[in-house]
């Protein structure tokens, strides 16, 4: 089945630091990557939806020069948080859609824990 | 807007009992409507979904549009149905809208 991969799978940082998480489809090509965000005991709320090679299209609310998307490959989208600070600790999840088949299929990477410090 | 609601955060049954989860959702459109699965320590995965109308591990669920509701039924629940349960809403064929969730729980 199609597998995604985050990278990290989680990362402590200090507050006013960047830091870049990676979400690759490992063996499927992704035009269309998704990252969420998730709280504590909370629901996955769509930050952004990464497209190869154009802008990422974001969420009402979500700041998208402080979460800087880049989907430069079929295969790689990457999140920087940058200027984190400690409300920005939460865990991180991408999804993926391959071109073909089902458009609504999604798979999940594993997410990532960030603890901004 | 979009808008999916579980009504249960938590939801515990005894092995062998019937469950029902239940999602609520609005929506002005046609939605395609979706149930997520995420085992304890692992990633999120699809169950099921509305247009295909299959029953996955047991479990089945049925759009009521006079309803607004897509309930995940099964009639005997076993105790590795333990998980959190996202039911998920999509407009546009990709981008999906997630309820809060409910943590199921299969007492022995």
């Amino acid at each position: 089945g199609a597998v995604v991969s985050q990278h990290p799978s989680w990362v402590i940082c200090k507050s006013g630091t960047s830091v870049k998480i990676e979400c690759r489809s490992l063996d499927f090509q992704a035009t269309t990557m998704f990252w969420y965000r998730q709280f504590p005991k909370q629901s996955l709320m769509l930050m952004a939806t990464s497209n190869e090679g154009s802008k990422a299209t974001y969420e009402q609310g979500v700041e998208k020069d402080k979460f800087l998307i880049n989907h430069a490959s079929l295969t790689l989208s990457t999140l920087t948080v940058t200027s984190a600070h400690p409300e920005d600790s939460s865990f991180y999840i991408c999804s993926a859609s391959p071109p073909e088949g089902a458009r609504f299929e999604q798979y999940f990477g594993p997410g990532t824990r960030l603890t901004v410090t | 807007a979009q808008r999916v609601t579980q009504p249960e955060k938590l939801l515990s049954v005894f092995k062998g009992a019937p469950v029902e989860l239940k999602c609520n959702y609005s929506y002005s459109g046609s939605p395609e409507l979706f149930w997520y699965v995420q085992y304890s320590r692992q990633r999120l995965q699809l169950l099921l979904r509305h247009i295909s109308r299959e029953s996955i591990k047991g479990f089945t669920a049925d759009l009521n549009k006079g309803e607004t509701s897509f309930h995940l039924k099964k009639p005997f629940a076993q105790e590795e149905d333990s998980a959190m349960y996202y039911c998920a809403l999509s407009k546009s064929g990709s981008r999906l809208t997630f309820g809060e969730g409910t943590q199921l729980t299969v007492n022995p």
